[in-house]
């Protein structure tokens, strides 16, 4: 079975832009998640969907979002980026939600200029 | 979800058993322990979890103390591919799928 996979592994944006990530969940799993991992703060939880329904969300500004497709794909969007947005996102799926063993993705580094 | 506490960093010797603590005194009676651990550049990878019983798989061992104040994870043959950030979380069972990944222990196998 597949893993969870990413896309892209790499971006670079500047300043201002907007940018889409995409992941792609084990086949059968509802549940994905997405975290932000950088050397300063860590890993913070960003958002949960579950049945392409939003059913957590950390403590992170509007700029970013996230949605989730019927096919369990979900794609996370971040807004007018920052600097401090530099960071990799790192995307996760399990089979249900309320499960604490999840499934990582390789993750997207993603770097602004 | 219960705060836990690791060592910011230990090594080990390759071949031996490596004994990774974590203090959770805050936990609760309906809170289980899970381990991931972190090899560089790659995502979190779940090792084991558990809530009051002594657990293991092909992985790992979790030694969980009778008070559930603490635990051990047990690597029983450590590799250098064991070398990795090693996160202790505590959270309860449902609800939803937030981890909270603290600051972890870095693990060194030194052979």
């Amino acid at each position: 079975k597949a893993g969870v996979t990413q896309t892209p592994r790499y971006l670079i944006k500047t300043r201002g832009q907007q940018v889409t990530l995409s992941c792609s969940p084990i086949s059968g799993h509802r549940s994905v998640s997405w975290y932000q991992q950088t050397p300063g703060q860590g890993l913070q939880f960003l958002f949960e969907y579950f049945s392409e329904t939003q059913r957590n969300k950390g403590n992170f500004p509007g700029r970013f979002s996230g949605r989730q497709f019927s096919n369990s794909r979900s794609e996370m969007n971040v807004s007018t980026l920052e600097l401090g947005d530099s960071a990799l996102y790192l995307c996760a799926s399990s089979p249900r939600t309320g499960e604490g063993e999840q499934f990582f993705g390789p993750g997207t580094r993603l770097t602004v200029l | 979800d219960a705060k836990t506490t690791q060592p910011p960093s230990m090594d080990c010797a390759e071949g031996r058993a490596a004994n990774l603590p974590c203090n959770h005194s805050t936990i609760s009676g309906n809170e289980y322990v899970y381990w991931y651990r972190q090899i560089h550049s790659q995502g979190p990878q779940y090792i084991i979890h558990g809530l009051k019983n002594n657990e293991t798989n092909e992985m790992a061992s979790l030694i969980i103390t009778e008070d559930r104040k603490s635990s051990t994870l047990i690597l029983p043959h450590a590799t250098l591919r064991d070398t990795a950030v090693y996160y202790c979380i505590v959270r309860v069972w449902g609800g939803n799928n937030r981890l909270a990944f603290g600051k972890g222990n870095q693990v060194v196998v030194i052979p």
